[in-house]
């Protein structure tokens, strides 16, 4: 079975703070792993994905991931945060023949202080 | 490059109305289709997809059907809605080069 959690609802940092968003997976095969972002009024974008390649993923907007699979997490992080950066962001793990199957997280709403 | 446009953005229906959501796809031909519902303090779950036209799967048994009339549209309905029916639904595209999502509709059963 396929499952994923994100530990915090809510996570509030102030600019120019590091980010961490936590993210941990199970799954029965070997997953294809992503960050997704939503910000209000629009659509999912997508982060940064990690599909068996390097284990440290960097993706857009200054975020990366990293792969720990001893440890089955998937820790979204950041640097430093932008004010533009809140936003409620997804982990999903993706599975089956085609990876054509997703599995949600139930999401981590970032506040930006300034 | 994909492009979903999903209408209306956001919809109050009363309860034991019908519903029908529609989900367009451009960029793209023979493209899996998928319906995600949010509902409040949860994350996205799969309800339907679709390989291809008139083929649906459902994940989990629920109120709601889906519907593949054409290549690039997908609806999703119900002949009378619940309140437990009130969420965010997404309609997603996947192809090779990967997952596109709508805007989504905001739901509420009221």
């Amino acid at each position: 079975a396929q499952s994923v959690t994100q530990l915090d609802s809510h996570v509030s940092v102030s600019e120019g703070t590091p980010v961490l968003l936590r993210c941990n997976y199970s799954s029965s095969y070997s997953p294809s792993l992503f960050w997704y972002v939503q910000h209000p009024n629009k659509g999912l974008q997508l982060l940064l994905k990690y599909t068996s390649a390097a284990t440290l993923v960097k993706g857009i907007n200054g975020f990366e991931a990293e792969f720990k699979k001893s440890e089955t997490s998937f820790h979204l992080t950041k640097p430093s945060a932008h004010m533009s950066d809140a936003a409620e962001y997804f982990c999903v793990v993706s599975v089956g023949p085609n990876f054509n199957k997703f599995y949600f997280g139930s999401g981590t709403k970032l506040n930006v202080k300034p | 490059s994909q492009t979903i446009h999903q209408w209306p953005a956001t919809l109050v229906q009363p309860v034991g109305s019908p519903l029908s959501l529609e989900c367009t796809v451009e960029g793209t031909s023979n493209p899996n289709l998928y319906w995600y519902r949010q509902a409040a303090g949860r994350g996205l779950q799969l309800l339907f997809y679709s390989v291809g036209i008139g083929q649906i799967s459902s994940e989990v048994p629920q109120n709601l059907s889906a519907s593949r009339p054409q290549d690039r549209q997908f609806i999703l309905s119900s002949k009378k809605l619940l309140l437990s029916d009130s969420g965010f639904y997404l309609c997603a595209s996947l192809r090779k080069t990967g997952y596109t999502f709508g805007s989504g509709t905001r739901l509420t059963v009221v």
